[in-house]
């Protein structure tokens, strides 16, 4: 089955610009989206089609995919970003999920 | 605005078979561009997705499980169910339901529904 690979853990200081990494063989061929998860709660899509926001989304989540690697920013992080996130993607009928980042802001 | 919620035990034995329903409120579960999901979370851990069901009767499985789930989609009710056979201990976990779009994934996901799997 297919996989994909993030780093464990982001740290980033508030204000500052958080980058977290999916790689995955020939993602950039594939739509990835990414989700937020708070502690507690159900995952929130926040990217979708690799660079898309859906409604509600605050402007300073990007997304990008090229190659094969998707990389999710968050620009001018806030503490209330603090919160794991998944990449995700569609191999065939597959769906396969990222191992989860940490992203920690302090 | 669509909403999901899942309901069943929370605990089952091992060897036994979990089941697990998903009713869906604010969206037509009859929709051709949607289908329906499990995902599952042990733990302090990732996300695991399950399979998902279409209302054309379409269904998608984790290779991984595919020899012990099943999935089915009742219209009337505004249900899919899943249920996992022989669940051992590792089959503990948070289990989602969720809405999905393609190109767009999933959109929508229930609270989850704790799971444990002990005698």
């Amino acid at each position: 089955s297919y996989e994909l690979t993030q780093p464990p853990s982001v740290s980033v200081s508030p204000g500052q610009t958080a980058s977290i990494t999916c790689s995955g063989d020939k993602l950039g061929d594939k739509y990835a989206c990414w989700y937020q998860q708070k502690s507690g709660q159900s995952p929130v899509l926040v990217i979708y089609q690799d660079t898309r926001r859906p409604s509600g989304i605050p402007e300073r989540f990007s997304g990008s995919n090229s190659g094969n690697t998707a990389t999710l920013t968050i620009s001018g992080t806030q503490a209330m970003d603090e919160a794991d996130y998944y990449c995700q993607a569609w191999d065939s009928s597959f769906a396969a999920f990222g191992g989860g980042t940490k992203l920690t802001v302090l | 605005q669509v909403q999901l919620q899942e309901s069943g035990p929370g605990l089952v034995k091992p060897s036994q078979t979990l089941s697990l329903t998903c009713t869906v409120s604010g969206d037509s579960i009859n929709s051709g561009s949607h289908y329906w999901s499990w995902i599952r979370q042990p733990a302090g851990r990732g996300l695991e997705w399950i399979g998902r069901v279409y209302v054309s009767g379409a269904i998608n499985y984790n290779p991984s499980l595919r020899s012990r789930v099943t999935l089915s989609l009742d219209t009337s009710k505004k249900q899919f169910s899943l249920k996992l056979s022989s669940v051992t201990a590792a089959d503990t976990a948070m289990y989602y339901c969720a809405r999905g779009q393609t190109t767009v994934s999933f959109d929508s996901w229930g609270h989850g529904t704790k799971v444990t799997v002990s005698s």
